[in-house]
């Protein structure tokens, strides 16, 4: 355990709607990561972070953005919700840095719904 | 193409079989080799990495890594009804992205 936590946990939502999920941490790494996880598909990449302030997309950004304001926490932002976003979103904390970060560790998930 | 390839199964299996779990990628850069063990409906959970070509045992699982072949594997010995999940290949680049193999979904009857 990471001490990563994800809110919600689940949540259902409408066509059109905006949502935000937040991810937070409690041991202060500076990566963190956005991904989605669909059938057949695996997990892809949203978006990631690097630092305070300091984010990058990744793989299927588009409908998406994020912030963080604290090293703590990531949050993902769908503006405008639509069916293809339906999944299970999971955030990740990566330890030891860019070159030697290859230990990531994963939350709980937050499965979304768009109605 | 996709930078990790995974057979998705599924793959089932007798209590105490050898279990043999497999990916290729395609960018022979690559340095860093996870294998994830995901139960149902939670987060994946790091199982072993390796870090350029060899084995890396820990218990009962093996870590394979052949970069002439751009293949890895993860064998499960002795193999138990708690070994039943999906497990998922990842791959990390020199920069920060990794990226992960659809699973391969596991079932070991008692």
């Amino acid at each position: 355990d990471a001490g990563i936590t994800q809110s919600p946990r689940h949540k259902v939502t409408e066509t059109g709607t905006p949502v935000t999920l937040r991810c937070h941490q409690t041991e202060n790494h500076r990566y963190m990561y956005w991904y989605r996880q669909d059938p057949g598909h695996g997990l892809r990449l949203i978006h990631y972070s690097y630092g305070v302030k300091d984010t990058d997309k990744g793989e299927v950004s588009d409908g998406y953005s994020v912030s963080r304001s604290k090293t703590e926490d990531f949050l993902l932002t769908l503006e405008s919700a639509t069916s293809s976003q339906t999944s299970v979103y999971f955030c990740a904390i990566s330890v030891g840095g860019a070159v030697n970060g290859h230990e990531q560790y994963f939350g709980p998930g937050t499965r979304l719904t768009v109605t | 193409q996709k930078e990790v390839e995974q057979d998705p199964g599924p793959l089932s299996v007798p209590e105490g079989a050898i279990v043999s779990l497999n990916c290729t990628y395609s960018n022979s850069a690559f340095q860093y080799f996870m294998w994830y063990r995901q139960y149902s409906r939670k987060g994946p959970e790091l199982l072993m990495y390796t870090y350029s070509s060899g084995n890396k045992e820990d218990g009962r699982f093996t870590a394979q890594v052949d970069k002439s072949s751009k293949y890895i594997s993860l064998f499960i010995r002795d193999s138990q009804p708690s070994d039943s999940a999906t497990y998922l290949c990842a791959i990390k680049d020199t920069g920060n992205q990794f990226y992960f193999g659809t699973g391969t979904s596991l079932t070991v009857i008692p």
